[in-house]
């Protein structure tokens, strides 16, 4: 079956400028998580969606949002962008939430974002 | 401030050899911690958890040990093959809401 898709893979912005990252979950998952991978930070949690609710946020400022549509798919917002975004955002989803899911989850192959 | 530390960022080991990757948490209420794999342009893979409960927990080649009083656990694999060469990512969590905290990482070369 398909894996976890995300578009679009690569993106350049420049600051100022907002960005909207999308990511299609495999078939039959419902819950969809986003994250931020930088040489710095590692990988930073960003936000967990579930049947489109959002049901956890890690430690980022407001200008980072989500949804989450009916059919699964998810999207995140970037606003007013700062060079410091830069950054491969992946996406994972799974079928649940939970412990379970954490082992289960499959993650895309990333859009990797650069602000000049 | 790093809630899950590796402070290797790279290590590099024979083929056949044991490889030991090593990770430090400073939250006394992570009580599940996995370990991910990541090639690169892919996402990563879970490979393995263990439980707080737990000290050992096996799978084939890899191994994970916890050890509660040092809030230090590591990842063993054993023999270690080219295909291992990747980047390990140590993670925990806490029951109550599930969050996954990563740890930044460390890059494994595998040497012919």
């Amino acid at each position: 079956k398909a894996g976890v898709t995300q578009t679009p893979r690569y993106l350049i912005k420049t600051r100022g400028q907002q960005v909207t990252l999308s990511c299609s979950p495999i078939s039959g998952h419902r819950s969809v998580s986003w994250y931020q991978q930088t040489p710095g930070q590692g990988l930073q949690f960003l936000f967990e969606y579930f049947s489109e609710t959002q049901r956890n946020k890690g430690n980022f400022p407001g200008r980072f949002s989500g949804r989450q549509f009916s059919n699964s798919r998810s999207e995140m917002n970037v606003s007013t962008l700062e060079l410091g975004d830069s950054a491969l955002y992946l996406c994972a989803s799974s079928r649940g939430v939970g412990r379970a899911s954490q082992e289960t989850q499959y993650f895309g192959p990333g859009t990797r974002l650069l602000v000049l | 401030d790093q809630q899950v530390k590796q402070n290797s960022p790279s290590l590099s080991v024979q083929e056949g050899r044991i490889s030991i990757l090593n990770c430090d948490y400073t939250n006394s209420m992570f009580d599940y911690f996995l370990w991910y794999k990541k090639y690169p342009a892919e996402g990563p893979t879970f490979l393995i958890s263990i439980s707080s409960i737990k000290d050992k927990n096996e799978d084939g080649r890899f191994t994970v040990f916890l050890n509660k009083s040092a809030k230090h656990l590591s990842l063993h694999i054993v023999p270690s093959q080219p295909g291992d060469s990747a980047v390990y990512f140590c993670a925990a969590s806490v029951g109550r809401d599930d969050k996954i905290i990563f740890g930044k990482g460390t890059r494994l070369h595998i040497l012919p």
